[in-house]
């Protein structure tokens, strides 16, 4: 059975980094893209960012460029998420998606598999 | 704005057919994935590539394409159905970049 499992969230002020972590598990991480997405409280579903299965490409939404930053760890099947200078936009909760195939920037990309997210809360 | 253009909401009474329209400048190029958010879930995909159900999909879920627009249909519609949907495509900008349409909220009368 897939499970992604989100953990990092909290509450943080205004200008602050965080790091967001995704362990995955039930099925071969290595071969896959992850992406993160994310969803203002009431607000519908907003890309993120992903990462290729080998960590060789990334892709980031116009609002994470410059402030996230993607990253994998093949051999603990884990994926990260940093984002530096946090605002209050940023809040959300962020989920942990499993891509069907192992690239990013496909006209064909899409998810199979969500975690339940962890909620992230920008305030002073 | 979304590049993907749902409508907001629609209504619809158990046993009839519902039909959630997703629109833009994407399709026909790229394809569209649906996914359904109950309140207090996870999105779940119910359709991919336009007109294909995953498996553990019930069959009143369908999917089909019209020009840019790309319609996912439930017909004889049941109170569990109730939820979000998001509709997912990938627009070119040098390079293809994921999009969500901005939801549609359907509810069961």
């Amino acid at each position: 059975e897939v499970q992604l499992e989100e953990s990092g969230g909290g509450l943080v002020q205004p200008g602050r980094s965080l790091r967001l972590s995704c362990a995955a598990s039930g099925f071969s991480f290595e071969d896959f893209a992850m992406h993160w997405v994310r969803q203002a409280p009431g607000k519908g579903l907003e890309y993120v960012s992903g990462i290729s299965w080998n960590g060789g490409d990334t892709d980031y939404a116009d609002p994470a460029q410059g402030r996230f930053t993607i990253s994998r760890d093949n051999a603990k099947s884990s994926l990260y998420i940093e984002i530096n200078d946090l605002r209050l936009e940023d809040t959300a909760l962020y989920y942990c998606v499993k891509d069907t195939g192992p690239t990013v920037g496909t006209y064909y990309g899409y998810f199979d598999f969500w975690g339940r997210g962890t909620l992230v809360t920008v305030s002073s | 704005s979304s590049e993907l253009t749902q409508p907001p909401s629609l209504s619809v009474s158990p046993g009839q057919t519902a039909r959630i329209t997703c629109s833009g400048d994407a399709m026909p190029k790229s394809y569209v994935y649906w996914y359904q958010q109950k309140p207090g879930q996870a999105p779940v995909l119910v359709m991919y590539k336009d007109v294909k159900r995953p498996s553990g999909i019930p069959e009143r879920f369908s999917g089909s394409t019209s020009g840019r627009t790309v319609t996912l249909t439930i017909s004889g519609v049941q109170a569990e159905d109730e939820a979000d949907y998001y509709c997912q495509s990938a627009v070119f900008t040098g390079s293809y970049r994921v999009v969500f349409g901005g939801g549609t909220k359907l509810t069961v009368l």
